[in-house]
């Protein structure tokens, strides 16, 4: 059982608009940044997103991403096929001195 | 270009014992925390052990603790784990990490598959 929850599973059409939450508590995602990580297919993960809402070189400006309080959420507009993969959040947790992990999201491009 | 890049893994029996290594290049290894993180088959990710720049914190996941050993040399630009007692459980692919300064991972290697069977 992850110590960030997300949801097993989400989908849309291309084009479309999709948003995956992550919940923790104020021990990680309250009192520190977020990072997200997108895992395609038999390949290591990949950072996506950091300090909440930053993007590396390279990643794509229709991914984003946010954070309030205690949760966060990641953003991907303009759906594409290439965009089907697993998709992690995490946050450093103060009281592990270490980061902790959602379960994991597996996005489904219809 | 960050390049990090796992060995040691392999098949192993229960109570056995594996070490393995990361070599890094790319980046200045020596000012870097450094970090393995496992994903069992088709399960998620799960933070093992991380390491200070200069080696003299380490951390570890409540389920390794006094079984698995973080270390690195940085006269070698590698990351280690030493793995004891091992058991079904901790069946995984194990990546090395470099954490950013907020001490999460930015880059990570391919990854190492180890297997825990009898």
């Amino acid at each position: 059982q992850s110590v960030l929850t997300q949801p097993p599973s989400a989908s849309g059409t291309p084009g479309q608009r999709v948003t995956i939450s992550c919940s923790g508590s104020s021990s990680n995602i309250g009192s520190n940044t977020v990072s997200w990580y997108q895992q395609l297919p038999g390949t290591a993960p990949k950072l996506l997103i950091y300090s909440n809402n930053q993007r590396p070189s390279g990643v794509p400006d229709r991914f984003s991403g946010s954070k309030s309080g205690t949760s966060a959420s990641l953003a991907i507009s303009g759906l594409q096929s290439e965009d089907e993969a697993d998709y992690y959040c995490a946050a450093w947790d103060d009281s592990l001195n270490g980061p902790v992990f959602g379960g994991g999201t597996k996005l489904t491009v219809l | 270009e960050v390049q990090l890049v796992e060995s040691g893994g392999g098949l192993v029996q229960p109570g056995g014992s594996l070490r393995l290594s990361c070599a890094a290049s790319g980046f200045t290894f020596s000012t870097y925390w450094m970090s393995w993180v496992r994903q069992a088959p088709g399960k998620g990710l799960e933070w093992v052990a991380n390491i200070k720049q200069d080696g003299s914190e380490k951390y570890y996941v409540d389920s390794v603790k006094g079984r698995f050993t973080i270390s690195r040399d940085n006269t070698k630009n590698s990351l280690y784990l030493q793995m004891n007692s091992l058991r079904a459980e901790d069946t995984a692919v194990y990546y090395c990490a470099k954490d950013d300064t907020s001490g999460q991972p930015d880059y990570w290697g391919q990854g190492t598959l180890v297997t825990v069977s009898s």
